[in-house]
């Protein structure tokens, strides 16, 4: 069955180094998103794509970055993880237009010490 | 600016009753509405969705209301049973095609 896959499930990591969370969705779907969910707020988007090579800023894209090389992955990487970026990370696709629903990964959960 | 909030951060009902679960939301140009479920520990499933030319909308077991008037979406589920205990967010599509979520309510549902 198609599915979307996120990995690692479970992250800690140190305060300045560099981490990706890879999103792999076998649904032939044109569109993925990365979220992260805290306390208090709704899923707050974070970069998304349409396509092979399109990439797009969200709400909270600051300190975050994405690439698209291929239309299963989009791998979402830290530059310099920071403490305010432990987060559950979510990934999600969607196919067509824009009202599509978003079918959503099991999250990574990170740790930034 | 637009916001997507829940009544209440909590409900439990017994196990058997229906569920009422509301959602507001604030931009009158929104036409898209999604209703998520999630568990502990896992991503947001999808539950029904509904678009503003329709005020109702029904799955199995689960019911979205749409009333444009006052800019307010609720999810009704029937009989609820304990393997509804989760976490029911709304999402809501903007005038920039991005979804907003609410913050969500915790359902428990009482043996």
């Amino acid at each position: 069955d198609a599915e979307i896959t996120q990995s690692p499930r479970h992250k800690i990591t140190e305060t300045g180094r560099q981490v990706t969370l890879a999103c792999h969705q076998t649904w032939n779907h044109n569109n993925m998103f990365w979220y992260r969910q805290d306390l208090g707020h709704g899923l707050r988007l974070i970069h998304y794509s349409y396509g092979v090579q399109d990439t797009n800023k969200g709400e909270v894209s600051d300190g975050y970055s994405v690439s698209r090389s291929n239309t299963e992955d989009l791998p979402l990487t830290l530059e310099s993880a920071a403490s305010s970026q432990t987060s559950v990370y979510f990934c999600a696709s969607s196919d067509g237009g824009y009202q599509e629903t978003q079918y959503f990964g099991p999250g990574t959960r990170l740790l930034v010490l | 600016g637009e916001s997507v909030g829940l009544h209440l951060p909590t409900l439990s009902v017994q196990e058997g009753d229906n569920s009422i679960i509301n959602c507001a939301y604030s931009n009158s140009a929104s036409d898209y509405f999604i209703w998520y479920k999630q568990e502990s520990g896992k991503g947001p499933q999808f539950i029904i969705d509904i678009r503003s030319n329709m005020d109702k909308r029904q799955g199995q077991r689960v019911t979205v209301l749409l009333n444009k008037t006052v800019k307010h979406l609720s999810l009704q589920i029937a009989a609820t049973q304990p393997g509804d205990s989760a976490v029911y967010f709304c999402a809501e599509l903007n005038t920039g095609n991005q979804f907003y979520f609410g913050t969500g309510t915790s359902l428990t549902v009482i043996p």
